[in-house]
């Protein structure tokens, strides 16, 4: 298994507050990703990173914002959470390569409630 | 458009029935990938195959097969005499390439209950 951690698994939080998520991994992937999903909406790309401090947008990225200061490390931050941001987020780390042909490995998600 | 359709929402069926899970995609780019993942009732997605444009093999592994059609830009998920641990919602994606990144389209899912 790709050695993929999500912390933290469940959280609730209160309108307004910020949040933020972390994904760890120990395979020295370049490509990290951040989805969410959501009923009827399936997986949406939220934002991603192809190196240490390279990140871009998702089709889903207002509201999120994502750091990634060290290869092992993608941060999610929900600055101001609001109750559409209530969804399952899910880490992923691209296979060796990185490139198109590599299938996504993915942590086991964070359950996030915003209430 | 880029697309991945599966029209099956939802499935039910009885233990070692085969079971058939369809996915259509559309795209005009030539080279491309398309995955199957299992995400089962704990959670997790589970990577399961892929499959490059090129290579109209079928694909099989054990209980599990895989029938790509380029003619009809179709990649089917077969499991047979299925098992209650094959409950799971299952998802198709294609990727494709979009310069420093992929472009990953997803599948809403089918989910598959098996019964005993």
């Amino acid at each position: 298994d790709a050695g993929i951690t999500q912390s933290p698994r469940h959280k609730v939080t209160e309108t307004g507050t910020p949040v933020t998520l972390r994904c760890h991994q120990t395979e020295n992937h370049r490509y990290m990703y951040w989805y969410r999903q959501d009923p009827g909406h399936g997986l949406r790309l939220i934002h991603y990173s192809y190196g240490v401090k390279d990140t871009d947008k998702g089709e889903v990225s207002d509201g999120y914002s994502v750091s990634r200061s060290k290869t092992e490390d993608f941060l999610l931050t929900l600055e101001s959470a609001t109750s559409s941001q209530t969804s399952v987020y899910f880490c992923a780390i691209a296979g060796a390569g990185g490139g198109y042909n590599s299938p996504l490995h993915f942590g086991n998600g964070t359950r996030l409630t915003v209430t | 458009a880029q697309k991945v359709t599966q029209a099956q929402t939802e499935i039910s069926v009885v233990e070692k029935e085969d079971v058939t899970l369809d996915c259509v995609y559309e795209t005009r780019d030539t080279t491309y990938y398309l995955f199957w993942y299992k995400q089962p009732p704990s959670g997790e997605l589970v990577f399961l195959i892929r499959r490059n444009s090129f290579d109209e093999q079928n694909e099989i592994s054990g209980r599990y097969s895989w029938n790509f059609q380029k003619s009809t830009s179709s990649f089917n998920f077969t499991i047979t005499a299925s098992q209650v641990v094959d409950s799971a919602v299952y998802f198709c994606a294609l990727s494709l390439n979009a310069g420093n990144n992929r472009k990953l389209i997803w599948g809403l899912g089918t989910s598959l209950a098996v019964n005993p």
